[in-house]
């Protein structure tokens, strides 16, 4: 099952405009990940952040989670119609259990 | 390194047929997952397996589905009989151990139709 949900569900902006998408989640966790899915593709693993952290970038990503509120947000910048995808977070539970959680997506389209 | 490797890349086939996914993850790599992705019900974990041994696979639907790994670079997921309702993506991921949990490595997935 779904860990929880991810808004919007589906984002339409311009070339070079940011994107933020949102995703929340229900148990306690050991970290969260981002994916990506470009169309009829498999998953990409974008960017990791662990449950003792706040905030972390990669190139023109940026994460941040707030353990207290069972979110976390993803904001790409400056963002290129080749980011067009489906997004995806996912989290990895304390429990010790391996699998991911994956939240519904968000569906990013970028105008060129 | 090839990546996770999955076959057949698309599947179609008659209810009440046996269909078997194969899967070959990367080299080194001691964890194995099969997901599958619907439109109704997203990414769900349905097994994962640890150098070999199933896990957890409180996600298999039910009888009809098995998964074996035979050894640390095969695997398959078996549907046997199969249902229109078994119509999805089915996604093997890969990932090294260690405790610091991180990233999957997917393969491009098999799209399975039911008809």
């Amino acid at each position: 099952s779904q860990q929880g949900e991810e808004d919007p569900q589906a984002l339409s902006i311009q070339e070079g405009e940011n994107a933020t998408m949102n995703c929340s989640y229900k148990t306690s966790i050991n970290n969260l990940q981002w994916y990506r899915q470009n169309s009829g593709r498999g998953l990409v693993h974008l960017i990791l952040i662990r449950s003792n952290e706040r905030e972390k970038h990669s190139g023109r990503l940026r994460v941040t989670l707030d353990t207290s509120k069972k979110s976390s947000s993803l904001l790409i910048t400056a963002s290129r119609a080749a980011d067009t995808a489906s997004y995806f977070c996912a989290t990895v539970m304390d429990t010790g259990r391996r699998a991911l959680t994956f939240g519904s997506g968000t569906r990013l389209q970028v105008q060129p | 390194d090839a990546g996770v490797i999955q076959s057949p890349r698309h599947e179609v086939t008659e209810m009440g047929q046996e269909v078997t996914l194969r899967c070959k993850p990367i080299s080194g790599h001691d964890y194995l997952f099969w997901y599958r992705q619907t439109m109704m019900r997203g990414l769900e974990l349905l097994i994962y397996f640890n150098n070999n041994v199933p896990i957890d696979d409180s996600g298999m639907p039910e009888d009809r589905f098995s998964a074996k790994m035979p050894n640390a670079s095969f695997s398959t997921l078996k549907i046997q009989p199969s249902e229109p309702r078994d119509s999805a993506v089915y996604f093997c991921a890969s990932n090294p151990a260690g405790a610091s949990y991180n990233e999957q490595f997917f393969g491009p997935g098999t799209r399975l139709t039911v008809l």
